[in-house]
């Protein structure tokens, strides 16, 4: 498809664990992102994902990258109420300056 | 470093009028972006620029100007505001394409 898909909502109990799952539509994306972007605020970068790994780990945050499904994931351990936020999954199109978002799922993280 | 900065922070417009909002960064990136976001879709890019002097157009520029003077300045120009163009717009600045983009706080437009 044409479009980065994620689904749209998630709902967790606070220390739990949260995954939010996205598929990309470039093959040849080289670089894939997960940014968060509290209410108010403009976006900040989480972490990213070069497109030869297939797992990158940062304190609570497990990035997983599946190059044959075009398939991105964002794992959030131990989640905390300061973890609601929306995160939207990017991609970077090869030799192109051009980053597709997606729709970014909204996180809530209950007490 | 002040980072991206963005004004105005909100504005309200009427149908046909024209105004200019501002995108300014301090970390002497090449690369700046403008991009909207709409409720329910992922930010889409309206223009970007690779360095002063250079533009070019992004997946929706239809009714948006840019130029690029200076290195620290990216204005988005609207020239006849429609109520479609009601959105979060975003600036965003980075070293490079295949680098970490740096966003502004954004602006929110209505047009009436």
């Amino acid at each position: 498809g044409e479009d980065v898909e994620q689904s749209l909502f998630l709902s967790v109990r606070e220390g739990d664990s949260s995954v939010i799952n996205c598929t990309y539509t470039d093959s040849s994306s080289t670089y894939l992102y997960w940014y968060k972007q509290e209410p108010g605020a403009g976006l900040q970068l989480l972490t990213y994902i070069f497109s030869n790994m297939d797992m990158k780990q940062d304190q609570r945050l497990t990035v997983l990258l599946n190059k044959k499904d075009k398939h991105l994931s964002l794992r959030i351990a131990d989640t905390q109420t300061g973890d609601s936020a929306i995160y939207f999954c990017a991609e970077r199109i090869n030799n192109n300056n051009d980053m597709r978002f997606g729709a970014g799922t909204r996180l809530t993280v209950k007490p | 470093n002040a980072g991206v900065t963005q004004t105005p922070k909100f504005q309200v417009l009427k149908t046909g009028q024209s105004m200019t909002l501002q995108c300014a960064q301090d970390m002497n990136h090449e690369y700046m972006s403008w991009y909207r976001q709409d409720p329910g879709m992922g930010l889409r890019l309206i223009h970007y620029s690779v360095g002063a002097g250079i533009t070019d157009q992004g997946e929706v520029p239809n009714g948006y100007n840019v130029s690029r003077s200076t290195t620290e300045d990216f204005p988005l120009r609207l020239l006849s505001a429609a109520p479609s163009q009601t959105s979060v717009y975003f600036c965003a600045s980075s070293p490079g394409w295949s680098y970490e983009q740096y966003f502004g706080p954004g602006t929110r437009l209505t047009v009436t």
